[in-house]
């Protein structure tokens, strides 16, 4: 079983709709979680930590529920720069478990 | 702050050949720096944790003797590729961690794309 799992995609949504998805972690030792963001053949970039109070940032809502060992990303009011793959990631012992991503298209 | 590069950016090279890449912490000391893999629409795989001044720590089913990792200072890592072969073409992306920054917050570089002919 993976460490970590994600819905690959993708996800086509018009501009300014609202997008969501999860991913799920095995390990309950798991310390720390992000949402990072991918662009094409591009490294990966932190997009967010994720509390398990929730947080916000801008359009962007991270929710963690440690309970049944998920994550998940809101964007709102889509934009086209949204366009990329959002990888889910969590952390633990100095080490990070990457998905493989799902992928996001805004279409204008 | 925190920047990490990578050199070089892409290499292409014939079977057999090696190859190194460079990774440096541009503006912070990294004690800790870490190596991975990405083959196309997979995760980033973890290869190997390099601490400066000792030997690299490789992840289950990487082969210390094939991807040579060199940690000499506190700022400069080092992943050689030994006798490359197709199976190796991959993306290649370091990263290096801030002391400061909590154990998981690591800073990547741009990556290296290795093309093996």
């Amino acid at each position: 079983r993976k460490e970590v799992e994600q819905d690959p995609g993708p996800f086509n949504v018009p501009e300014g709709a609202t997008v969501a998805f999860n991913c799920t972690y095995s390990n309950s030792a798991s310390q720390s979680f992000f949402w990072y963001r991918q662009d094409c053949r591009k490294e990966p970039k932190l997009l967010m930590s994720v509390y398990s109070s929730g947080n916000e940032d801008g359009r962007f809502t991270a929710q963690l529920n440690r309970a049944s060992q998920y994550i998940s990303l809101l964007i709102r009011d889509s934009k086209l720069s949204d366009s990329a793959t959002y990888l889910c990631v969590v952390g633990g012992y100095y080490k990070l478990s990457f998905g493989a991503g799902t992928t996001v298209t805004v279409r204008a | 702050g925190a920047v990490v590069s990578q050199h070089p950016s892409r290499v292409i090279c014939k079977s057999g050949t090696s190859v190194k890449i460079e990774c440096r912490s541009l503006d912070f000391q990294a004690t800790t720096m870490f190596w991975y893999r990405q083959f196309p629409k997979q995760s980033l795989m973890l290869m190997a944790t390099s601490n400066e001044g000792s030997k690299a720590t490789y992840e289950q089913g990487v082969e210390k003797d094939k991807f040579l990792i060199n940690h000499a200072s506190l700022t400069l890592s080092t992943l050689t590729v030994t006798s490359a072969h197709p199976e190796d073409s991959s993306f290649y992306i370091c990263s290096a961690s801030l002391p400061a920054g909590g154990p998981d917050t690591q800073y990547f570089g741009p990556g290296t794309r290795l093309t093996v002919l």
